[in-house]
């Protein structure tokens, strides 16, 4: 069974940068995994930022962006808001199933 | 505007089946793939199905057998039917989109609780 696995929880400071990562149990993540990250809120459903490891949708804030890094899918929250306050989630694709990381709680303090 | 619109939750016994339906609205519903997801609440998501615009069908291992995932592209419509339901089953049921190059997903419902418990 493959696992996805992202930090539970990262704390940032207002106006810092923080990146969030998201790794595979069956090793590299690579763009063929079409890396995909979701923002979700208390009550809401959730919202996707980032398609393919690095593609914005047309809603998304320009201070996130995604990649590829060290083998792994990352999110990267640039001049951090109050706002960006919430659980975040990773999706990758293998051949056909997708798998959802565990999310990390990011916090802004 | 996207529109993606859940229903057919609510309480049922375990053991039941139940149909959940959603409706799309705002783009062209057959050129796209659909997914479901879940989630427990207080817990992450977890994808449950897709369906891609040629109806090729995916499950993970841990629902297949039990969750059959259909469209009907007249009726701008995919559902999910859940047999044997569990307690294990409880969740925020969402409906949402595939992007056009299969590369993920972009637009989400507001999802339709289903509750399994006797």
């Amino acid at each position: 069974q493959t696992v996805v696995t992202q930090e539970p929880s990262l704390t940032v400071s207002p106006g810092g940068t923080v990146t969030l990562t998201c790794a595979s149990s069956t090793g590299a993540v690579t763009n063929d995994n079409y890396p995909n990250w979701f923002q979700q809120k208390p009550g809401q459903a959730p919202r996707a930022l980032v398609y393919s490891a690095s593609n914005k949708h047309s809603w998304t804030p320009a201070q996130f962006s995604g990649s590829l890094l060290g083998g792994k899918a990352a999110l990267t929250l640039s001049g951090v808001q109050p706002e960006d306050e919430a659980e975040y989630y990773c999706l990758l694709h293998y051949g056909g199933a997708w798998v959802f990381g565990g999310g990390t709680k990011l916090t802004v303090l | 505007e996207v529109q993606l619109v859940e229903s057919g939750g609510g309480l049922a016994q375990p053991g039941e089946s139940l149909r959940l339906s959603c409706v799309a609205s705002g783009f062209t519903f057959r050129d796209y793939g659909m997914h479901w997801v879940r989630q427990v609440t207080g817990k992450g998501l977890e994808w449950v199905a897709d369906i891609t615009s040629a109806g090729v069908i995916h499950y993970p291992g841990s629902v297949r057998g039990r969750f059959t995932i259909s469209r009907e592209d007249g009726k701008n419509s995919v559902y999910l039917q859940i047999n044997s339901l569990t307690a294990g089953d409880t969740a925020v049921y969402y409906c949402a989109r595939g992007t056009k190059a299969v590369a993920g997903v972009d637009y989400w419902g507001q999802g339709t609780l289903v509750t399994v418990s006797s």
